[in-house]
């Protein structure tokens, strides 16, 4: 089982959908979380980090429930250049490497 | 600002040669990681580095060199390639005490 468990979809939604990705990870002690996106056949890019407390980026809400080990993305008014795959990613603590879930493949279309 | 480059971005070798896939950074990030990409499992570590001169290995580090001589570089060596390391390889790095990371643009290296 790997650490880091992600559905893989993938979601299809049209432009101006509601999505949401969720995420599970089995070591508690894992430190820090993050949401990276990955667009075909380029590097993943760091969208946004994930706390206990929620946190929001514009049309991105990102959440973290340390008790459950469950982290979860939402994307708000989907537009057609979020099509992507979504990586959840934890780390055990800063400087050791980040460990990723297989990704979650969104396409939104119009 | 050229941030973390990676060199070539393709490379095609044959069964059995030795390959290096060079990494170098300009922000003086501590940590410097290598992952391989593959369909079906995603993004897996080779190998880390915490500064120069200490490197730990990875989830799949089997036939995989890693130096760090210098803090901006972390290149990767193939000893004798394989079809199996035909693969997406992406180097990272993050700041002491930091825990994100930031990607190079990849090597796509397919070994016949």
């Amino acid at each position: 089982r790997k650490e880091v468990e992600q559905d893989p979809g993938p979601f299809n939604v049209p432009e101006g959908a509601t999505v949401a990705f969720n995420c599970t990870y089995s070591n508690s002690a894992s430190q820090s979380f993050f949401w990276y996106r990955q667009d075909c056949r380029k590097e993943p890019k760091l969208l946004m980090s994930v706390y206990s407390s929620g946190n929001e980026d514009g049309r991105f809400t990102a959440q973290l429930n340390r008790a459950s080990q469950y982290i979860s993305l939402l994307i708000r008014d989907s537009k057609l250049s979020d099509s992507a795959t979504y990586l959840c990613v934890v780390t055990h603590q800063a400087g050791t490497a980040l460990i990723f879930g297989k990704g979650t493949t969104l396409s939104v279309s119009s | 600002d050229a941030g973390i480059t990676q060199s070539p971005r393709y490379k095609i070798t044959e069964t059995g040669r030795q390959v290096t896939l060079m990494c170098h950074q300009t922000w003086s990030h501590s940590y410097m990681f290598w992952y391989r990409q593959d369909l079906g499992h995603g993004l897996r570590l080779i190998y880390y580095s915490a500064a120069a001169d200490i490197t730990d290995k990875g989830e799949v580090p089997d036939g995989y060199v890693v130096s760090r001589s210098k803090t901006e570089n972390f290149p990767l060596t193939l000893e004798s390639a394989t079809r199996s390391q035909t693969s997406v390889y992406f180097c990272a790095s993050s700041e002491q005490g930091r825990p994100e990371a930031f990607f190079g643009q990849g090597t796509r290296l397919t070994v016949v």
